[in-house]
């Protein structure tokens, strides 16, 4: 069975940094890219960081320059390292496969499967 | 970027009404670039469709997607209870953007 679990949300206070994680199982895990998208509560989906197979990043300009998404294949774990936090950051963050017909680039893919999601809480 | 926007907001319908969902684009996007996610309360969007009018594995026949250019629609032909939640578009053929979701309710 394919399965994302995410780890490392919590509360932090605002300009403060805090890593998320995500441990992949299921698949092999080096062959996909993996993103991260996330969610305020009771609002939409924003995409939020991009890594693909060799390690090329992408993020949205929301977020670029603060976040930084990694990745470790011997362990099949994903990460997403943010800084410099504010209020607007606060959201559930997902840790999302993703997929293509054909491997041209993240920005390519759509999203399948979701993992359970991991709250930050930015305030003081 | 390309924004999507999604009508209607809420639909309320019973079930087996048909539901039908607009995403509309600010640019034309790839008819292989569109996909459909399935949200229910407290936990996390499912694959839907995808390339417009592929269903993802194990998503019954009563979905459906279809459009082209600026207009794509997701279909549902008799509304199962399980059904109710909120679905969402995405583009990913410029970036990787999401609609404002359309909440389907009783």
């Amino acid at each position: 069975e394919v399965q994302l679990v995410e780890s490392g949300g919590g509360l932090v206070q605002p300009g403060g940094s805090l890593r998320l994680s995500c441990a992949a199982s299921g698949f092999t895990f080096g062959d996909y890219d993996m993103h991260w998208v996330r969610q305020v509560t009771g609002k939409g989906l924003e995409w939020v960081s991009a890594i693909g197979t060799l390690g090329d990043t992408y993020y949205p300009d929301s977020v670029k320059g603060r976040f930084t998404i990694s990745r470790e294949n011997a362990t099949n774990s994903l990460f997403l390292q943010m800084n410099s936090l504010t209020a607007g950051d606060t959201a559930v963050y997902y840790c999302v496969r993703g997929n293509f017909d054909v491997p041209v680039s993240p920005l390519s893919n759509w999203f399948d499967p979701w993992g359970q999601g991991t709250l930050v809480t930015v305030s003081s | 970027e390309i924004v999507l926007t999604q009508s209607p907001g809420t639909l309320s319908l019973s079930p087996g009404e048909r539901g039908t969902l607009s995403c509309r684009a600010s640019q034309s996007v790839n008819s292989n670039s569109l996909a459909w996610y399935q949200q229910k309360p407290g936990q996390a969007p499912r694959l839907l469709m995808y390339g417009t009018s592929r269903r993802a594995t194990g998503i019954p026949d009563r979905f459906s997607g279809s459009g082209s250019g600026t207009d794509f629609t997701l279909t549902i032909s008799r509304l199962e209870p399980e059904d109710f939640a909120v679905y969402y578009c995405q583009q990913f053929g410029s970036s990787l953007t999401f609609g404002g979701g359309t909440k389907v309710e009783i």
